[in-house]
C-alpha cells in the first residue's frame, strides 16, 4: 500500500466546513483512497472512498485532485461531534489489508 | 442487528497467562480482522480472515493465534501474555467484495501486568 501523510492535528470553528489534507504521492492507479475516524476510544467508523472522482455522502465529500497525489476531506458543517481522529488510508480494491497509520486528531472549537 | 460484538470489554491478565477474546458478528460478513491500538498510536493489524477455515497474519501477529471455523465468529487467542500486549483490541469485519467499508467492534481493553 501507498504511504499517507496527514497533518498530527487540526483546529476548526464550530459551524464551519472542517477540511482535512492527505498527501499520498506514490500512489498506484489501482489504488483507492479511503477515509475513517475515530471518536474518543470508539472503534474506528467508515466515511467515504474513491478512486479519482470527487464523492459525496451524507457524511462528507472527498476531493481528489486529478494527478490523485494528494486529496481533501470535506466536512462541510462541522459539530462538536465530530471531534475524532481521521485516517486517510490507501489500498488495492479487494486488498486483505487494511493499513491505519497516525492519522489527524480533528478539534472542533465552539 | 447486533452488529460486531466483543467480549470481554476489560481484561486485566498476568504474564503467562492465556485468554481468547471474542468477537462475533450477525452481518454475514466474509472478511474479519483484528487489530490493536496502543496509547497515542495508530490501529496495527494483527490477523485477518476473507472467509471461514481461511486466516492470514497482519502487521502485527507475533503471540497471537487465530481461527475461523464459522462465517460468525473470529477469536484472537493469546497463549501466553506479556506486559508488551497491554492494548486496546478491535475486531472488524466487511461484506462488500473491495474489503475497505469495515464495521468495528467497541473494543476490549487488556492490561497484562
Amino acid at each position: 500500500d501507498a504511504k499517507t501523510t496527514q497533518p498530527p492535528s487540526m483546529d476548526c470553528a464550530e459551524g464551519r466546513a472542517a477540511n482535512l489534507p492527505c498527501n499520498h504521492s506514490t500512489i498506484s492507479g489501482n489504488e483507492y483512497v479511503y477515509w475513517y475516524r475515530q471518536i474518543h476510544s470508539q472503534g474506528p467508523q467508515y466515511i467515504i472512498h474513491g478512486l479519482k472522482n470527487n464523492e459525496t455522502n451524507e457524511m462528507a465529500s472527498l476531493i481528489i485532485t486529478e494527478d490523485r497525489k494528494s486529496s481533501t476531506l470535506i466536512l462541510p458543517h462541522a459539530t462538536l461531534r465530530d471531534t475524532a481522529v481521521y485516517y486517510c488510508i490507501v489500498r488495492v480494491y479487494r486488498d486483505d489489508k487494511i493499513i491505519f497509520g497516525k492519522g489527524t486528531r480533528l478539534h472542533i472549537l465552539p | 442487528n447486533a452488529g460486531v460484538t466483543q467480549t470481554p470489554k476489560f481484561q486485566v491478565l498476568k504474564t503467562g497467562q492465556s485468554m481468547t477474546l471474542q468477537c462475533a458478528q450477525d452481518m454475514n460478513h466474509e472478511y474479519m480482522s483484528w487489530y490493536r491500538q496502543d496509547p497515542g498510536m495508530g490501529l496495527r493489524l494483527i490477523h485477518y480472515s476473507v472467509g471461514a477455515g481461511i486466516t492470514d497474519q497482519g502487521e502485527v501477529p507475533n503471540g497471537y493465534n487465530v481461527s475461523r471455523s464459522t462465517t460468525e465468529d473470529f477469536p484472537l487467542r493469546l497463549l501466553s501474555a506479556a506486559p508488551s500486549q497491554t492494548s486496546v483490541y478491535f475486531c472488524a469485519s466487511s461484506s462488500d467484495s473491495s474489503r475497505g467499508e469495515q464495521y468495528f467492534g467497541p473494543g476490549t481493553r487488556l492490561t497484562v501486568t
